[in-house]
Parts: C-alpha cells; structure tokens; sequence
C-alpha cells in the first residue's frame, strides 16, 4: 500500500531565505506527483504536477524535484515571503485510472516578517 | 483558470439531518471527487465520478452517497448526518485520465458541523 509521508511538519523560517520541503513514498511505481498549496480553512491550490517521466518543473519561485527510484519529492521555495505560509501537500497518484491519490499529510509553513 | 465552486463554505446541521453538499465546476472535466480533510488524518477519498451518472467508492463511502446528473455537478449526500460527520469537505476535479495531464483542481471546501 503506498504510504507518503512529509518532514518536516512544520517549519519556521525568515523571509528572504531559500528552503526545501520534502515529500516520500513507499512505492516507486508512479504515474505522477502534484503539489498544492493550502492556506487556513481553505482548499487546496494546485503548485506543480510533475509526470514520472520528468525530473523537474519550474513555476516562478517554485521548483519541485522527482526522484522515483530513491521515491522523493522536493518543493524548493527561493526568497521565501510572508505570503508563503500555508501547509504544503504533495499527493501521488499510481495509475492513470481511478481513485488512487494518496496525499501527504503536509508540511506546515511559516514565514517570518 | 479552472473553476471549482462548492454551495456552502460553512454548515451546521442537527443529527439525523439529510445533507446535500453541492460542487460544481467549469472547465468541462470528466472526474470529479469527494474528499473530507480531518487534523491528523489528512485527506481521505469518499467518492468520484468519472462520467455522468458513474460513481466509485473511496476509502471512507460509509454513510454518504453521490449523485451526478450532470457533466459539471457532483453532490455528495449524507443520508442521516452523524456527529463523527463533522469535518471539512473538499471537492474537485480533473480532466480525462487518458490527456496525461490530470492534475486535480479544487474547491474551496465546506466546513460541516453537525450537532
């Protein structure tokens, strides 16, 4: 059964600074990884999907890593903002069929002015 | 920009209450799912559709049902609401599985309390 898992749970940093969120999974046989963003008491907004076959996505300060067979993610956020608080989820998905999302629990992210 | 809406953002309903939860979206996405989100447990699939009319459970289908009539609109229903209930319910949706390109959009959320 894939299992994911997110360490740090939480974390606390000053603005400005470049930090690395990390995402695992037991099972290396993905179709694709998507991290999201979720601010309190909201949903979730969609960051990055990266396919197996890619290594990386980009998306402005964002840059998310895939590494299937070691089964890591990294989310790295440069010139961290305030802005930038809110829990990180990443979520895998197995196959290209049905309900087979299992989401991370979540790295809890806050920005210090 | 894809748009994911749910009917509520908060609901409190009394034990023993039916509960419709509404979600629609706007981008003409064939899948649709149900989740709730709970402090230490995360997000659990309840259902999905990935047609009209088509429906699979998740993890947790005890206690709810789903309903979708139409391409853009998935309800969710709890048919006798349960205090153990009582959670935050997010929708979403996403393309085809078939485009490679499924990545999951979601809605706001409903925070459900039942007394």
């Amino acid at each position: 059964k894939q299992e994911v898992t997110q360490i740090p749970a939480a974390l606390s940093v000053p603005e400005g600074e470049n930090l690395v969120l990390n995402c695992s999974f037991t099972d290396s046989a993905i179709y694709n990884l998507q991290w999201f963003r979720q601010d309190p008491g909201k949903g979730l907004t969609s960051l990055l999907l990266i396919q197996s076959s890619q290594r990386e996505q980009t998306s402005g300060r964002l840059n998310a890593s895939l590494d299937k067979s070691s089964g890591r993610s990294t989310l790295y956020i440069a010139a961290s903002q305030p802005g930038d608080s809110a829990t990180y989820l990443c979520a895998v998905r197995k196959w290209n069929y049905g309900q087979n999302f299992v989401f991370g629990p979540g790295t809890r992210l806050s920005v210090l002015p | 920009d894809v748009k994911v809406t749910q009917s509520s953002r908060y609901l409190v309903k009394r034990t023993g209450e039916k509960v419709f939860l509404e979600c629609v979206q706007d981008m003409d996405h064939e899948n649709m799912f149900w989740y709730r989100q709970d402090p230490g447990l995360g997000l659990r699939l309840i259902y999905f559709s990935y047609d009209v009319k088509m429906k699979e459970k998740g993890d947790i289908p005890e206690g709810y049902s789903v309903s979708r009539e139409k391409k853009e609109r998935f309800s969710l229903i709890l048919e006798s609401a349960s205090t153990n209930q009582t959670s935050m319910y997010l929708c979403a949706s996403s393309p085809r599985w078939r485009t490679g390109n499924n990545e999951q959009f979601f809605g706001p959320g409903t925070r459900l309390t039942v007394l």
